[in-house]
């Protein structure tokens, strides 16, 4: 079964400057995560969608960072203007759904890594 | 609401020596708890997960991890350490506290094995 995939795999822009993000999730996979990881830290999550409705954003800078999962299959996240400090590993997961959703493994796309200078 | 601390930022052991990374949690359900790898330049893999059912969970490459709900603990070991475990380890809790199971992870535990 093909993985979750992400592009761009890197990318580097000036702050102040907009970037976005693609993400395809494991086929039949109804829940999608967009996680914001620092180095050295552990992943933050920033959005988490069930199909194409939100299940939380509380962790989303509204004020720059958007995403959106139109027909619940592919999703986007876009930052502008960017910042520095979103200098960052952007991952994508995805993860089947349903009453056991808590349970449910995430599985892992490579990330893009985001340089901003 | 969920939260999980993993105690030790870097764990340092021998190869052939016993490995423990230690996580607590706080939740005030029955949370699921799971541990991830995440090797240099590679994705972040599930080790092992816990769901309410066995409190000893077995997962990948001889790891495995015990629920203490008394403990709030769900520590991760392995009886012989090799080379190829080097990398960093998350631990990770989600529960229904919003409505919705969101996962919270850990900052992170980086393993270090030395020949």
């Amino acid at each position: 079964e093909a993985g979750v995939a992400q592009s761009p795999r890197y990318k580097i822009i000036e702050k102040r400057q907009s970037v976005a993000f693609w993400c395809n999730p494991i086929s039949g996979h109804a829940t999608l995560y967009w996680y914001q990881q620092i180095l050295g830290q552990g992943p933050k999550l920033l959005i988490q969608f069930q199909n194409n409705g939100v299940v939380d954003d509380s962790q989303l800078p509204k004020d720059r960072f958007s995403a959106e999962r139109l027909k619940g299959v592919d999703s986007t996240l876009k930052i502008q203007p960017a910042k520095l400090e979103d200098s960052a590993v952007y991952l994508c997961a995805s993860s089947l759904a349903g009453l056991a959703g808590g349970s449910n493994e995430q599985y892992f796309g490579p990330g893009t890594r985001l340089t901003v200078t | 609401a969920q939260s999980v601390t993993q105690l030790d930022s870097h764990v340092s052991v021998s190869e052939g020596t016993p490995v423990l990374l230690r996580c607590n949690y706080s939740s005030s359900y029955s949370p699921s708890l799971f541990w991830y790898v995440q090797h240099p330049n590679k994705g972040l893999q599930l080790l092992l997960k816990y769901t309410s059912a066995a409190t000893l969970v077995k997962g990948i490459n001889g790891f495995e991890a015990e629920f203490k709900k008394s403990e709030t603990s769900f520590h991760l070991t392995k009886p012989s350490a090799h080379m190829s475990d080097a990398a960093e380890y998350f631990c990770v809790v989600s529960d229904p506290s919003g409505g919705s199971y969101i996962p919270t992870f850990g900052r992170g535990t980086s393993l270090i094995v030395h020949p």
